[in-house]
């Protein structure tokens, strides 16, 4: 299963609504996954089963989609968000990633 | 507290083996799932390989026949072993944990390995 991953990168000002989408090349149910990733560090899970905030990720994320197309959306972009954003399909025992989104602060 | 600590990394030849080590603390290897995700420098994420706390094991395509990924309970630790390496395996290797066989949820730092001559 393809992954793929809209906009590659983008740049928003604080407080700025901003909306990643992630389409799968077949329909995977809701088993997607989203991760935020920062330089040098490794990423960090924020929702899985396409919309489950995990415990500890602010409420600025939300995420939504089934099927084969998913949206990560921050609600109001704070400064600390800066950071490639990937979505990760478990529809089959091939695990696969998008490409990534990169959000930068304007 | 979750903590992974990844080591093995280093230059190889291509056609090279390594074994990497994920030591694992505050939780048991054997009863949660656990896999290998990787990063070549700059580029995005790539799975690798994952261990179902059952035992059963996965391969990514571009992996098989050439990785092993198996675990010591007795030392907590989860391993890759890599044979016949390739340039295109160089990439930082993450561990990863979860409670269930759908994401990673928590990693470890990470080990760069590098295939090159």
């Amino acid at each position: 299963i393809q992954m793929t991953q809209s906009p590659s990168s983008l740049s928003a000002s604080i407080g700025d609504r901003v909306t990643i989408t992630c389409r799968a090349s077949r329909s995977i149910s809701s088993f997607l996954s989203w991760y935020q990733q920062k330089p040098g560090k490794p990423p960090k899970l924020l929702i899985s089963g396409a919309s489950s905030l995990r415990t500890g990720v602010p409420s600025r994320f939300r995420g939504g989609g089934s099927g084969t197309d998913f949206t990560l959306t921050i609600s109001s972009l704070q400064p600390e968000d800066s950071a490639t954003y990937y979505c990760q399909q478990s529809y089959n025992t091939a695990y696969s990633f998008g490409p990534g989104t990169k959000v930068e602060i304007k | 507290e979750v903590q992974l600590e990844e080591s093995g990394g280093g230059l190889i030849q291509p056609g090279g083996s390594l074994r990497l080590s994920c030591a694992a603390s505050g939780f048991s290897v054997s009863s949660t799932y656990m896999s290998w995700v990787r990063q070549a420098p700059g580029k995005g994420l790539e799975w690798v390989s994952f261990m179902y706390s059952s035992g059963t094991t996965y391969y990514a395509d571009s992996v098989k026949g050439r990785f092993t990924i198996s675990r010591d309970i007795s030392k907590n630790t989860l391993f890759l072993q890599m044979n016949s390496l390739r340039g295109d395996d160089t990439a930082v290797y993450y561990c990863a944990t979860s409670d269930g066989p759908r994401d990673f949820q928590e990693w470890g730092q990470g080990t760069l390995v590098t295939v090159s001559s």
